[in-house]
Formats: structure tokens, C-alpha cells, sequence
């Protein structure tokens, strides 16, 4: 079975430029999540979806990001103008029941760096 | 205060070393607790999940305590495949499904 999915694996863009992250989960997992680790941090949460619907995106930073799972299977997430703050691996997950005792599955991460 | 809370390390141990990793937690209403083991700059996958009672799993065993707020992991008879940063997660009861990392643990296991 497959596991999850990123694209691009690397990005590298300038200050000011827009930049999308795709996810594909496994297959039948309703619940995706995204997280992200800066430099020296913890990775920390970013939102999670339910199908195509925002369960919970406390985590978001700022209204530079959007996050969108149109159809519920694959979702993109969109930094838009990136700053250099924003430099850092961004995690996909996915789960298949979406409670708390949940194994969440991680894809390999894309690796962000602004300049 | 962090969420979660570990030792960074890094601990380097020789081959067949038992080695242990500690991690604390903020909240007492956490709800769910696990191990994940990250190679370099690779995925997290999870190693185990840690329950009530403790558990073990081949060489790995992991123990919680609530009134603490720590969470263990016991690794013996250390393989240099071992060599990892070891993640400590926890969930809370009325955040959704969010998990909370520690900064992780680094591992090396020395021939």
C-alpha cells in the first residue's frame, strides 16, 4: 500500500513569491493533516481536514497560508506572499478514523527555504 | 511552558547499551501518547503507541505515568540501526486530533 505523498520534496523561492505544497494520503484515509517544523523547533500543527472540510486549522500562522482538500483526497496548501519565516519542512499526515488514539501516518516532508 | 518537553541529547551509546528517554508533558488532560522515529530528514514513523499500563515491544519498552506527566522509552540490546531521533507525542482531550512534539530526542549507537 502506499503511504503518503509530498510535492515538491524541495522548494526554494524568493521573498515576496507564491508557493504550493501537495499532499496525497492513503488511500481511504478521510483525515489529513499538515504540520511543519521550523529550525531548532518542534514540528508543530498546522490544520487538519475531515474529507474536503476544515475540521480544525488553529495552527494556520497567518492568512498567508490556505489550505484547500477539494473532493476530499489529495490537498494543496499555498503560501502566498512567503516570507523567510516560512523557511522549513511541512509535513503531510493522514489517519483513518480521526480520533484521538489515531495513528497518524507522515509523508517524507517538503522542504522549504526562502530567501 | 512547551507542550512537551525532551532531552535532546544527543546520546551516543555503544552497540548492546540500554539507553532510556524521558519526556514530559504540560497538560494533565493529555489523552494519547506515542513514540515516532524520525531518520535524517526522512519521516516520522511510529515506533509504538504508549499505554496506561506500559508496553513492550521486541527491545523497546515504553512506560507512562500521569501523576508525573512523563512518558518513557526503554531501547536494550542497542543496534546501530537504532541511530534516530526519537519523538514524543501526546494528544490532548479537547483539541481534536492534534498531536504535540517534543524537539526530539537524537540517538547514535556507536560500533
Amino acid at each position: 500500500e502506499a503511504g503518503v505523498t509530498q510535492f515538491p520534496s524541495h522548494s526554494v523561492i524568493e521573498k515576496g513569491q507564491t508557493v504550493t505544497l501537495r499532499c496525497d494520503p492513503i488511500s481511504g484515509h478521510d483525515n489529513l493533516y499538515w504540520y511543519r517544523r521550523v529550525m531548532g523547533k518542534e514540528i508543530k500543527f498546522l490544520l487538519h481536514f475531515v474529507k474536503e472540510s476544515k475540521q480544525d486549522e488553529s495552527g494556520m500562522p497567518n492568512n498567508r497560508f490556505l489550505a484547500e482538500r477539494t473532493g476530499g483526497t489529495y490537498s494543496t496548501l499555498k503560501v502566498q506572499p512567503a516570507e523567510l519565516e516560512d523557511s522549513g519542512v511541512y509535513f503531510c499526515a493522514s489517519s483513518q478514523q480521526g480520533v484521538v488514539t489515531d495513528t497518524q501516518y507522515f509523508g517524507p516532508g517538503t522542504r522549504l527555504t526562502v530567501l | 511552558r512547551k507542550e512537551v518537553e525532551q532531552d535532546p541529547g544527543p546520546f551516543n551509546v555503544p552497540e548492546g547499551a540500554t539507553v532510556a528517554f524521558n519526556c514530559t508533558y504540560s497538560n494533565s488532560a493529555s489523552q494519547s501518547f506515542f513514540w515516532y522515529r524520525q531518520d535524517c530528514r526522512k519521516e516520522p514513523k511510529l515506533l509504538m503507541s504508549v499505554y496506561s499500563s506500559g508496553n513492550e515491544d521486541g527491545r523497546f519498552t515504553a512506560q507512562l505515568n500521569r501523576a508525573s506527566q512523563y512518558i518513557s522509552l526503554l531501547i536494550r540490546d542497542s543496534k546501530l540501526s537504532d541511530s534516530a531521533t526519537y519523538l514524543c507525542v501526546v494528544t490532548w482531550l479537547n483539541t481534536g486530533n492534534q498531536f504535540y512534539f517534543g524537539t526530539g530526542t537524537s540517538l547514535t549507537v556507536i560500533p
